[in-house]
């Protein structure tokens, strides 16, 4: 079975802290994304990467960075952390050109 | 404007009732398509791809108009499991998968 491991379920942290947001999969695919879902607005694409060490932005990467260092990991990273970056974020994999995204169970973040 | 848009619901329907959801996309070069689940605090599953020709799983049954930028997915004979939001996907072609916001469906007893 496929598996994309977030490293947290909850997390609360405080405004302006620095986040570390980590995503491993098992399946050797070569993408992988960030998103964030927010009630009323669905997923949206923060960034995604289709290679080590590649990455692009997605349709709201302001105030997020992404690391791929290794294949099977891909890091978001809030350099400072603000109330309104408050949401669910979830990480996908896929291969190239493949249909399918395999989620994470997802990390709910709270910035008080 | 949206990349993709759906109705919210919810969608309120008896067991055993037939019920369809409705989805547009605004880019025309769009390349794939398709109707994801996603549970109550879960992360999202897919369901289904949908195809030109239209494509049937059981008692899901999805459509796609490129001309007019559509795409469907009719649930018939609806159980109480079907309970779920079902988010409506578009691919780029380029690796960018689009999300609607979703739609609520409610199965009631």
């Amino acid at each position: 079975d496929v598996k994309v491991t977030q490293s947290s379920r909850y997390l609360v942290k405080r405004t302006g802290e620095k986040v570390f947001l980590e995503c491993v999969q098992d399946m050797d695919h070569e993408n992988m994304f960030w998103y964030r879902q927010d009630p009323g607005l669905g997923l949206r694409l923060i960034y995604f990467s289709y290679d080590v060490k590649m990455k692009e932005k997605g349709d709201i990467p302001e105030g997020y960075s992404v690391s791929r260092e290794k294949k099977e990991r891909f890091s978001l990273i809030l350099e400072s952390a603000s109330t309104n970056q408050t949401s669910m974020y979830l990480c996908a994999s896929s291969f190239q050109g493949a249909e399918k995204l395999f989620f994470g169970s997802g990390t709910q973040l709270s910035v008080l | 404007r949206k990349e993709v848009e759906q109705d919210p619901g919810p969608f309120n329907v008896p067991e055993g009732a037939t019920v369809a959801f409705n989805c547009t996309y605004s880019n025309s070069a769009s390349q794939s398509f398709f109707w994801y689940r996603q549970d109550c605090r879960k992360e999202p599953k897919l369901l289904m791809s949908v195809y030109s020709s239209g494509n049937e799983d059981g008692r899901f049954t999805a459509q796609l108009n490129r001309a007019s930028q559509y795409i469907s997915l009719l649930i018939r004979d609806s159980k109480l499991s079907d309970s779920a939001t079902y988010l409506c996907v578009v691919n780029d072609g380029f690796n960018k998968f689009y999300f609607g916001s979703g739609t609520k469906l409610n199965v009631k007893p």
